[in-house]
């Protein structure tokens, strides 16, 4: 079956180092997304991304994230400059364009120290 | 706007007992729901989903869920819990659908953690 797939699946960084986590989404899928869970708290969106675009942010996704598709397979989320704070899990997640269901990846644990 | 509430963060069941997970949430709209589960440094998988046709949604690993609009209530059951069923079971609720935006996006729950004991 196929599914999103995310490296690293695990970082430690330090504290103002840029990071970049790495998807891959299902080959056929337009609509992509990241979303993040910090430790013992929730599921939270990030961003929405479609056709070269990001379609929707929220407040968390300050001018210190940002989104790409430098190619046609690959789906990346940069921090600029990483806090402590960002320490999290973030997930990748795509969707097709016809379809109903976000299909998500195993996540990236990044711990900024 | 949209929110999930789940009603315990752990739940602990004997094996072949019954599995109750508890989901409330708020819509402005009639909302599409959803339940993801994460096994142990897996990722999040759709158990089922509920989007407007029959109340009463049938998933995988025989897991269902009733959508209940009066109690606002979309609670995951399972009659005979599995030492497998073990993990974080998530809540999720997606106005978007229903509006027809292209975002999509979907508002999760705290998750509960399921442990079956022997």
């Amino acid at each position: 079956e196929p599914e999103v797939t995310q490296t690293p699946s695990h970082q430690v960084t330090q504290m103002g180092q840029e990071v970049i986590l790495r998807c891959v989404p299902i080959s056929n899928h337009l609509y992509f997304y990241w979303y993040r869970q910090i430790l013992g708290q929730k599921v939270e969106f990030l961003v929405s991304f479609y056709n070269n675009e990001i379609s929707e942010k929220s407040e968390i996704f300050d001018d210190q994230f940002s989104v790409e598709r430098p190619d046609g397979s690959n789906f990346t989320l940069k921090i600029r400059s990483t806090k402590l704070e960002d320490s999290a899990m973030y997930f990748c997640a795509s969707r097709a364009s016809s379809g109903n269901t976000i299909y998500f990846g195993e996540g990236s644990w990044l711990t900024v120290v | 706007a949209q929110s999930v509430t789940q009603l315990g963060s752990h739940v602990s069941v004997s094996e072949g007992a019954l599995v109750l997970l508890r989901c409330n949430y708020s819509s402005s709209v009639p909302p599409y729901l959803f339940w993801y589960v994460q096994y142990p440094n897996q990722g999040l998988q759709l158990l089922l989903k509920y989007t407007s046709a029959a109340t009463l949604v049938k998933g995988i690993n025989g897991f269902e869920a009733e959508f209940k609009k009066s109690e606002t209530s979309f609670h995951l059951t399972k009659p005979s819990a599995h030492m497998s069923d073990a993990a974080e079971y998530f809540c999720a609720v997606s106005e978007s659908f229903v509006r027809g935006g292209s975002n999509y996006k979907l508002t999760f729950g705290k998750g509960t953690l399921l442990t079956v004991n022997p």
